[in-house]
């Protein structure tokens, strides 16, 4: 059982350049999140999803957009990369939105803005 | 809104060491919480959770109690080991999404 993949797992960028990072999982979560992880910061709330075709912005949703065209997806894009996306990027999911249930986290993307 | 507050750390301790990181929250009503740990190089993994007061969440020889008199939720262990380094983060869910406190560096030396 995969659980949450996450690809790539180290990514470059220049500035203004564009670029998806992948999530996937196979448990058949309706719930699914993106977090960015910043030093100090903990972790932040980017986008999230309560099931196919609906999603909405969480507590830093500028520069990023999503969509989740199928449960098992959920891909984040960045329209145009800025050093201030340098981060580490976590997608996680759940059986339902009842926070109740826990989450599960991906391994994480590293990205860096040159 | 709600909120957690961990202690952030970063904590070096010895071998077979008492471990205690402190965790209070605010929220409306009444709140899931949970403590999530992160190993180098990986993401989070759940590693307890209390879904009502006094709920004693265990795991791996880590154990928090929810107290909503104190709005406590803090981990403890009685020994630990050098395979325990990593980060660990208190989170709360309740109305709102799942947030996580900042996050603890713990560095457990032989």
């Amino acid at each position: 059982n995969a659980g949450v993949t996450q690809t790539p797992k180290f990514q470059v960028l220049k500035t203004g350049q564009s670029m998806t990072l992948q999530c996937a999982q196979d448990m058949n979560h309706e719930y699914m999140s993106w977090y960015r992880q910043d030093p100090g910061m903990g972790l932040r709330l980017i986008h999230y999803s309560v099931g196919a075709g609906i999603t909405d912005q969480g507590e830093v949703p500028n520069g990023y957009n999503v969509s989740r065209s199928t449960t098992e997806d959920f891909p984040l894009r960045l329209l145009s990369a800025a050093p201030s996306q340098t981060s580490v990027y976590f997608c996680a999911s759940s059986y339902s939105e009842a926070v109740g249930y826990g989450y599960t986290f991906g391994s994480g993307t590293r990205l860096t803005v040159v | 809104g709600d909120s957690v507050t961990q202690m952030e750390g970063p904590v070096t301790l010895s071998e077979e060491a008492f471990l205690t990181i402190n965790c209070t929250y605010t929220a409306t009503g009444y709140p899931s919480l949970f403590w999530y740990v992160q190993y180098p190089g990986e993401g989070l993994q759940l590693l307890l959770k209390a879904t009502k007061a006094d709920d004693k969440g265990s795991n791996k020889g880590f154990e928090a109690t929810y107290r909503k008199e104190t709005t406590s939720f803090h981990l403890e262990k009685g020994s630990v080991q050098v395979s325990d380094s990593a980060v660990y983060f208190c989170a709360l869910g309740g109305s709102e999404k799942l947030v996580f406190g900042k996050g603890m560096k713990l560095t457990v030396n032989p």
